[in-house]
């Protein structure tokens, strides 16, 4: 079966620009989440949906962040503005339901000037 | 609130050595914890899922163990391999309705030939 697909691979932009990350996940799969990962650190997540409602957004940064999924199928999530700290690298992960194992894409990396 | 900690952060070891790796948890209220390999510029494959009820799982040359209460898990790799170079990474998943998964640093091995 083909894996999460992130894009784009790289993304570089200046300070207060906005940007955006797309992810498709698996086919069928209900559970959506989207993960920070700066680099040293472990991901973080920062959205999870269950179909295209959100089950967790707790440590979205909402003044500047936001994702969707419209459809309960293809996800997007958008920084703007964009600070230096956001520099990191942006995972996608998708699962069967709730209880399932979480399969990751490859990422978008994304760095901040 | 849940802190993962991975020690130690980077080991380096020669060919067919066998090793530990070590992570720790602060909360034992976990559903249940899993272990992670990233390659440079990748996502996150699973190696290891071991449920809160259980106490090891193993893989091939991989045998991952859950102490609960203690708060630890160890991931042994037999007869390493320079192709198992990579960051491990552990994660935990607290119980609730979420599967949310909270992860550690990750430890950087290096085997060498």
């Amino acid at each position: 079966e083909a894996g999460v697909a992130q894009s784009p691979r790289y993304k570089i932009i200046e300070k207060r620009q906005s940007v955006a990350f797309w992810c498709n996940p698996i086919s069928g799969h209900a559970t959506l989440y989207w993960y920070q990962q700066i680099l040293g650190q472990g991901p973080k997540l920062l959205i999870q949906f269950q179909n295209n409602g959100v089950v967790d957004d707790s440590q979205l940064p909402k003044d500047r962040f936001s994702a969707e999924r419209l459809k309960g199928v293809d996800s997007t999530l958008k920084i703007q503005p964009a600070k230096l700290e956001d520099s990191a690298v942006y995972l996608c992960a998708s699962s069967l339901g709730l209880a399932q194992p979480q399969h990751f894409g490859d990422g978008t990396r994304l760095s901040i000037l | 609130k849940q802190e993962v900690t991975q020690i130690p952060a980077a080991l380096s070891v020669p060919e067919g050595e066998n090793l530990v790796l070590n992570c720790s948890f602060t909360d034992s209220a976990i559903y249940n914890l899993q272990w992670f390999r990233q390659d440079p510029g990748k996502g996150l494959t699973s190696l290891l899922l071991i449920q809160s009820s259980q106490r090891e799982q193993t893989s091939g040359r991989l045998n991952a163990s859950l102490d609960k209460s203690s708060g630890r898990s160890t991931l042994y790799i037999a007869a390493s391999q320079p192709g198992d170079s990579a960051t491990y990474l552990c994660a935990v998943r607290p119980g609730g309705a979420t599967n949310k998964l909270i992860f550690g640093t990750g430890t950087l091995l290096a085997v060498q030939p």
